[in-house]
């Protein structure tokens, strides 16, 4: 079974511009998470979602949205960009059970703002 | 609040075993999950303890204790290999139904000969 792919693996971008990142789950998997990794906050959860829903969302401004589409593929889009904005984007599927559920990564897109 | 530590960086001899530890604050805690990550790779699954006590994985446990709010990670017989970071999260359903991760900073392992 494939895992979780995501494109572009690699972006630059300049500040105010906006982007968007891809993700396409393992299959049978519903719920797509995305995550925001630095150095120096780590891992921090953006949103989630499930069947075409957004379940949960972490503490991000505005400019961080996302959605899914029905076959559960899902895209993030950051609006006028900032420096600080450059980090690891994951994203990782699971079944959608919560409880139960165990999320798998994607290799990310490693997104740089100058 | 919710919070996760775990030690930054930690030293061990190749063959060695190895603990690494992780304590957590969190409302509606539902379970905690080790992954390793090698530079510029993915983070991948090691384990998950949603109950007390421990859960062994070949070269890998991984003990939860939710009274205390702290587990950790055991790795055994250590290779060359294991040098990454490893990651205590925990999720939450604080907020809802979901599937929401969060994740200690991550403690880079180095394996030495």
């Amino acid at each position: 079974k494939a895992g979780v792919t995501q494109t572009p693996r690699y972006l630059i971008k300049t500040r105010g511009q906006q982007v968007t990142l891809s993700c396409s789950p393992i299959s049978g998997h519903r719920s797509v998470s995305w995550y925001q990794q630095t150095p120096g906050q780590g891992l921090q959860f953006l949103f989630e979602y499930f069947s075409e829903t957004q379940r949960n969302k972490g503490n991000f401004p505005g400019r961080f949205s996302g959605r899914q589409f029905s076959n559960s593929r899902s895209e993030m889009n950051v609006s006028t960009l900032e420096l600080g904005d450059s980090a690891l984007y994951l994203c990782a599927s699971s079944l959608g059970g919560v409880g139960t559920d165990t999320q798998y990564f994607g290799p990310g897109t490693r997104l740089t703002v100058l | 609040g919710q919070n996760i530590d775990q030690p930054t960086e930690m030293t061990a001899t190749e063959g060695a075993i190895v603990q690494i530890n992780c304590t957590y604050q969190t409302s509606g805690f539902n379970g905690l999950f080790w992954y390793q990550q090698h530079a510029g790779e993915a983070p991948t699954f090691l384990s998950y303890n949603v109950l007390d006590g421990l859960e062994e994985k070949g070269r890998f446990s991984s003990f939860l204790s939710r009274s205390k709010g702290y587990s950790y990670l055991l790795l055994k017989e250590l290779q060359m290999k294991d040098s990454a970071s490893y990651l205590c999260a925990v999720r939450s359903l604080y907020g809802g139904a979901t599937n929401k991760l969060i994740f200690g900073t991550g403690t880079l392992l180095a394996v030495q000969p």
